[in-house]
């Protein structure tokens, strides 16, 4: 099993601009999962892109994954205050995900 | 209508006592699992239940047991609390297809201060 490790850990941004959050890991994967985390809730399953796909889009996400170089992007585009989480990824090969410390994303009004 | 809910949401109780932690998911998924999130927000895997059947348990100390009652319940039971256990206890569920799970679903957390 294998963890992701988000970068960069903090990002501090103005509403209405573009968010990216990167992540890498180690081995081979089925697929990698995006989580966000509001302060003081449980995760929440954002999209999921399997190994043999390049690009995903869903809403205003777009997941990138390069599995040459084991990392993954995430891009909020247009972001808003309300997504103001923590954002996880998990790289999926075994029975069990394991999160990284995430990335702690701030959107000011 | 709660996919996975867990109760308590707050809990806070002295060194020592032994409390338990409820789940319940209405998904029909075949696995759910127990995370301990601490301070840091370092979410780490505890145990995994497949159809009631214990198929993962991580380097968890024995004071921690989870009990399955059916594949739709996981509970956690703690037995003689210490400081180090108050923590952010996230239950999960999700069922996995050939490439892995389709994602998992968490419940909103119990909040566990140990004081």
């Amino acid at each position: 099993s294998q963890q992701g490790e988000e970068d960069p850990q903090a990002l501090s941004i103005q509403e209405g601009e573009n968010a990216t959050m990167n992540c890498s890991y180690k081995t081979s994967i089925n697929n990698l999962q995006w989580y966000r985390q509001n302060s003081g809730r449980g995760l929440v399953h954002l999209i999921l892109i399997r190994s043999n796909e390049r690009e995903k889009h869903s809403g205003r996400l777009r997941v990138t994954l390069d599995t040459s170089k084991k990392s993954s992007s995430l891009l909020i585009t247009a972001s808003r205050a309300a997504d103001t989480a923590s954002y996880f990824c998990a790289p999926d090969n075994t029975d069990k995900l394991i999160f990284g410390t995430g990335t702690r994303l701030q959107v000011f009004p | 209508d709660t996919a996975v809910s867990q109760t308590p949401k707050y809990l806070v109780t002295q060194m020592g006592n032994d409390k338990s932690i409820k789940c319940e998911q209405n998904l029909g998924h075949d696995t759910m699992y127990w995370y301990k999130q601490d301070s840091k927000k370092f979410l780490k895997i505890m145990f995994s239940y497949n159809n009631k059947e214990l198929i993962i348990n991580e380097t968890v100390p024995n004071r921690f047991s989870p009990k399955s009652p059916d594949k739709a319940h996981l509970n956690l039971h703690i037995n003689s609390l210490e400081l180090g256990d108050s923590a952010v206890y996230f239950c999960a569920s999700s069922h996995a297809g050939e490439t892995g799970s389709f994602g998992y679903t968490f419940g909103s957390g119990t909040r566990l201060t140990v004081v």
